[in-house]
């Protein structure tokens, strides 16, 4: 079975610096997809970033930017200079096989000004 | 070009009444899904729709049926609502690439 857990349920960083969320998962598949998608108080899922299993680069996407360790089953998100509209749910996600999502149980992180 | 749009945003139902959730999506995408989510649980899979005319259970179908009505619009019905059925129910949709595209969400309660 497939699985991602997410082991910190909330976070809090000052607006500007840097933070870390953490994601493992685990997966038999060779071929495989993750992500994370944020999601406000709208509640809206908006895709973060997104990390194909056979890149070895990191994906970055300006200020949000992984940390890919396929051996260890880690995928971490970084966000640099944190913004007050970065306060939201953030899911990890792994894909595979037939496009279904398995998400992670969330981490809130809050933007403190 | 508005994405994945559901109806209604927000609903309340009595034990027992049934309803409809509407999802429809303007990308011309070939999948669609529904999902729950619920407070400490993350989105789980409830059914879906590889291409038009297909469906397929997820990890919680109990208590739901669907219909892909056509390519655009994807519907989820609640038979007989019952309190667990509570949550923010999401509709998304994909095409040959492993993003999904999620809709606004509906929050059902069920008393």
């Amino acid at each position: 079975a497939q699985t991602v857990t997410q082991s910190q349920p909330e976070m809090s960083v000052q607006e500007a610096e840097t933070v870390t969320l953490s994601c493992t998962y685990d997966t038999s598949e060779s071929n495989y997809y993750l992500f994370w998608y944020k999601q406000p108080p709208s509640r809206q899922m908006i895709l973060v970033i997104r990390q194909e299993a056979y890149k070895q680069q990191n994906a970055t996407e300006n200020r949000f930017s992984v940390n890919f360790q396929k051996a260890a089953k880690s995928f971490s998100l970084k966000i640099s200079d944190s913004q007050l509209g970065d306060t939201a749910m953030y899911f990890c996600a792994l894909i595979s096989g037939t496009y279904k999502y398995i998400f992670g149980t969330g981490t809130r992180l809050k933007v403190l000004a | 070009n508005a994405g994945v749009t559901q109806t209604p945003k927000f609903q309340v139902l009595k034990t027992g009444q049934s309803m409809t959730l509407q999802c429809a999506q303007d990308m011309n995408h070939n999948s669609m899904y529904w999902y729950r989510q619920d407070p400490g649980m993350g989105l789980r899979l409830i059914y879906y729709s590889a291409s038009e005319g297909t469906t397929d259970k997820g990890e919680v179908p109990n208590g739901y049926n669907v219909s892909r009505l056509n390519k655009r619009e994807f519907s989820l019905r609640l038979e007989s609502a019952a309190p667990s059925q509570t949550s923010v129910y999401f509709c998304a949709s994909s095409e040959s690439a492993p993003e999904q595209f999620f809709g606004p969400g509906t929050r059902l309660t069920v008393l």
